[in-house]
């Protein structure tokens, strides 16, 4: 079954320092895969995606994700996490079974030290 | 216009009551979604239309009835709820195609 793992929880940096947030997931063909944000009660944002071609997509904010089908792996980064970076991170792919559908992984809460 | 627009914003409802959540898509997307997500959960899939028919059916209790009257609007109708099923109510517009989701602001739903 398709699924999507973020092993990480929480994870606390410090305003300044860098970010990767890791995504794993298991589906048997070619994945559709996103991160999306979400602040406190609000939807969700798309932050960036991969389809195809370069494994390194980059998105917005100033975050890039990188794609490494041996690994199964999609993990975003952020070389330098502002305050306001602070939020839910989700990972998901994109299943086809007659329609699209969106499977979300667990999410990573991140919180950032001033 | 890359929104999708839910309303209300907050709603309380006791269990007899009846209401409706709308969401509101002018993307052209042919493909709109409802997700229910618990607080410090990822959303969970409960609906999806696509060319305004019924698709996908996450075995959602009947109590949450789904209605899509034409491609920009999506109605979620509610009746009997339990508090259990208070919730951030989020709703989703894509094309039919494996593009990216839009996602609304949601709809926090408190039942009492």
């Amino acid at each position: 079954a398709q699924s999507v793992t973020q092993p990480d929880i929480h994870i606390t940096v410090s305003e300044g320092a860098s970010l990767e947030l890791r995504c794993n997931y298991s589906y048997g063909a070619t994945p559709y895969l996103f991160w999306y944000v979400q602040s406190p009660g609000q939807g969700l944002q798309l932050l960036l995606k991969y389809f195809s071609g370069d494994t390194l997509v980059q998105g917005i904010k100033g975050f890039e994700a990188e794609f490494k089908r041996s690994q199964s792996s999609f993990n975003l980064r952020k070389p330098s996490v502002h305050w306001s970076d602070a939020a839910e991170y989700f990972c998901a792919v994109v299943v086809t079974s007659g329609t699209y559908k969106y499977i979300f992984g667990t999410g990573t809460r991140l919180k950032v030290l001033a | 216009d890359t929104e999708v627009t839910q309303t209300p914003k907050h709603l309380v409802m006791g269990m007899t009551n009846k209401k409706s959540l709308k969401c509101e898509q002018h993307m052209g997307h042919r493909a709109m979604y409802w997700y229910k997500q618990k607080a410090k959960k990822p959303p969970e899939l409960m609906f999806v239309y696509s060319y305004e028919k019924l698709s996908i059916n996450e075995s959602v209790p009947s109590r949450f009835s789904p209605e899509c009257p034409n491609s920009s609007l999506l109605n979620l109708h509610l009746h009997a709820l339990q508090p259990e099923d208070s919730a951030l109510y989020l709703c989703a517009s894509s094309q039919i195609s494996n593009t990216e989701a839009f996602f609304g602001q949601g709809t926090r739903l408190t039942v009492v």
